[in-house]
């Protein structure tokens, strides 16, 4: 596709259980980043890969969330245990650059934790 | 932790009128960006700028950015129904990465038909 895509669009989820949400990035595109926007705010930076290497995982909230990029392509942000307070909209946006100046953003995934 | 406050939060409107919403920051922002972000979709991005007091237009929305480098406004003329959707602004760090963005809260605009 033309697009950075997601899949699933919407995950409902059992408090306890583990999620993985996926991200197809543009082809070629040697960034990629996750970001996490909750209802009615403005999304919040989770993690950079410039390639397969995670250079920046500083906004992951705990250590119950897991990103990773094994072979630079498609990423998998993984939620272990999910809370109620996990519940949100994940971006994944992807850029040519290294710098990331314009990035592109995917629909996202909605996760709802019940 | 620079923060990024937009204002007005909320903004309902007639077709053909204008309009001009805020972001603000009490820190430098090397450049700042403005996206457009429609239900159930991810943030479009609408401009970026980069010099201090730039003005950018694109067809009916003018984009400006502080001469201190720590604001931005974007006005629309004559709003469209087309037009309706979170509008964010976003900044990367001044003296800090080059690659983490930092976003508002959003303005969520409608305009009525």
């Amino acid at each position: 596709g033309a697009g950075v895509s997601q899949s699933p669009r919407y995950k409902v989820a059992k408090r306890g259980q583990d999620v993985a949400l996926r991200c197809d990035p543009i082809s070629g595109h040697v960034s990629l980043f996750w970001y996490q926007q909750a209802l009615g705010q403005g999304p919040e930076f989770l993690t950079y890969f410039q390639n397969e290497a995670q250079l920046d995982k500083s906004g992951l909230p705990s250590d119950r969330f897991f990103a990773e990029r094994p072979e630079g392509s498609v990423s998998t942000l993984k939620i272990q245990r999910t809370q109620q307070e996990d519940s949100a909209v994940y971006l994944c946006a992807s850029s040519s650059r290294g710098r990331g100046n314009e990035q592109f953003f995917g629909p996202g995934t909605r996760l709802t934790v019940l | 932790t620079q923060l990024l406050e937009q204002s007005p939060q909320f903004l309902s409107i007639q077709e053909g009128e204008n309009l001009t919403v805020y972001c603000n920051s009490s820190s430098v922002f090397s450049s700042l960006q403005w996206y457009r972000q429609e239900p159930g979709e991810g943030p479009v991005l609408l401009v970026t700028v980069v010099t201090g007091g730039e003005v950018k237009k694109l067809k009916r929305l003018t984009f400006q950015f502080g001469d201190a480098r720590k604001d931005s406004s974007l006005h629309i003329t004559a709003a469209q129904p087309g037009d309706t959707g979170l509008y964010l602004c976003a900044g990367f760090n001044s003296g800090g990465s080059n690659y983490k963005l930092t976003f508002g809260k959003g303005t969520l605009l409608t305009v009525n038909p």
